[in-house]
């Protein structure tokens, strides 16, 4: 049974870079999409992007400019990087498997990450 | 961006109940449908995926149709740990993947 467990910063300071990692345990890479999504009380649920093995990406349009996702097969890890954050960037973070076709499951736990001085 | 809207926004019900609530898409995403159930403090789990197969696992009272851009999900017998807000999500090829904006389940 694919589980995830997800880490980074719970606290970021606007501008500077917000970094969170996913670990897959029970279950390959290979398959699958990576997807990040985040949840906020201002704009509820927001799709970020994804990655697949081969290091290809889908981002969300109003975040691409700032956005890298990335992938360690060698870790059975996937990664996001989202850059000059600002307090509209809190939230918490999850990371899930998923395919177009058949949605996302599971999901991490979630990581609140707040943007704050 | 293709905009997903969820009626009603709570709902209010008995146990036993048949409890139906809809999701709207601003334009055709075929059946590249996916509801979530979110009990709160927690992640969203999957319900149902191209807009009516259950995921494994899921009770059968979750039930779900639709194609297009009008979709349903059916509770059939509300129990005590349905208790959740219920999310659809579009990921048709239009990015970026949109989700509704919930509705609110409770017991009356």
């Amino acid at each position: 049974q694919v589980q995830l467990q997800q880490w980074g910063a719970g606290l970021v300071k606007p501008s500077e870079t917000l970094s969170l990692t996913c670990a897959v345990y029970g279950g390959s890479l290979s398959r699958y999409l990576w997807t990040w999504i985040r949840q906020s009380p201002g704009k509820g649920l927001e799709w970020i992007g994804e990655i697949n093995l081969g290091g290809s990406t889908k981002y969300n349009p109003s975040l691409k400019s700032r956005l890298t996702l990335s992938i360690d097969t060698s870790k059975n890890q996937f990664s996001l990087n989202l850059t000059s954050v600002t307090a509209a960037d809190t939230a918490v973070y999850y990371c899930a498997r998923g395919l177009q076709t058949v949605g996302a499951s599971p999901w991490g736990p979630g990581t609140l990450v707040t943007v704050s001085s | 961006d293709i905009q997903m809207t969820q009626s009603p926004s709570s709902l209010s019900a008995s146990v036993g109940d048949r409890v139906t609530m809809t999701c709207r898409a601003s334009q055709s995403i075929s059946s590249y449908l996916n509801w979530y159930q979110q009990k709160p403090g927690k992640a969203p789990t999957l319900l149902i995926y191209a807009a009516s197969i259950l995921q494994t696992g899921v009770p059968s009272r979750f039930s779900a149709s639709g194609a297009g851009t009008d979709f349903t999900l059916i509770i059939s017998g509300l129990q005590p740990e349905d208790v959740a807000t219920y999310y659809c999500q579009q990921t048709s090829r239009s990015l970026p993947y949109t989700f509704g904006q919930g509705t609110k389940v409770e017991i009356k």
